[in-house]
């Protein structure tokens, strides 16, 4: 019963290095999202997906990119790490896009840029 | 201006008592969806319970209940009969439908619940 799963859990960078984060879920559905949690901000939106084939920018997009492979998977690229980018990465999924279908979370991915 | 308001950075609450968690927000829009999270130290964030904006009555999943006041603009949830495995960060979450992104969860900042025997 995986859910959403994360990789890698934990990941050290350089900045200027680049990196993706990989996410699949096993719940057939359509709709799949980032985030990102900072101390004392809760979490915000990076990118979502809201079905096969379609990405829009979230909260905080910026430094970031991210590709829906198939209805399975969706990966958010970091292309040249910076330490403000320093946080955990969480990866979310949905049945869909109305209000009452609640989202469904990943472990998370901590990621540290020296 | 935040939408989602959690004043009460941390609590404590015996065993076995009941506590609730204060969470205000903040939409101009008519549909809506509030939600609570459980994010404890190993980090997963785990979904508790849902209140839709025309839900007459206030949602309950096991001991967990949401006390839905829609004038005052509140979504506060309650715990009853608290256990030690309880002890975590709780946000309360929002979901709107306009504003151009229906998948958009917009969170609080959390409040961290110790359970004290």
């Amino acid at each position: 019963n995986a859910g959403v799963t994360q990789t890698p859990k934990f990941q050290v960078l350089k900045t200027g290095q680049s990196m993706t984060l990989q996410c699949a879920q096993d719940m057939n559905h359509n709709s799949m999202y980032w985030y990102r949690q900072d101390p004392g901000m809760g979490l915000r939106l990076i990118y979502y997906s809201a079905s096969e084939g379609t990405t829009d920018k979230g909260e905080v997009p910026n430094g970031y990119n991210v590709s829906r492979l198939n209805k399975r998977e969706f990966s958010l690229r970091l292309e040249s790490a910076a330490p403000s980018q320093t946080s955990v990465y969480f990866c979310a999924s949905s049945e869909g896009i109305y209000i009452s279908q609640p989202q469904h979370f990943g472990d998370g991915t901590r990621l540290s840029i020296l | 201006a935040q939408k989602i308001t959690q004043t009460q950075p941390g609590m404590f609450v015996q065993e076995k008592e009941a506590v609730t968690l204060d969470c205000t927000y903040d939409t101009s829009d008519p549909s809506y969806g509030l939600f609570w999270y459980k994010q404890p130290s190993s980090g997963e964030m785990i979904f508790l319970i849902y209140q839709g904006s025309y839900d007459q009555q206030n949602a309950t999943e096991g001991r967990y209940s949401l006390n839905f006041q829609k004038a005052r603009k509140s979504a506060n949830l309650v715990i009853s009969a608290s256990q030690l495995g309880d002890s975590a960060m709780y946000f309360c979450a929002m979901r709107e439908v306009y504003g151009g992104a229906t998948n958009k969860l917009i969170f609080g900042t959390g409040t961290l619940l110790a359970v004290q025997p």
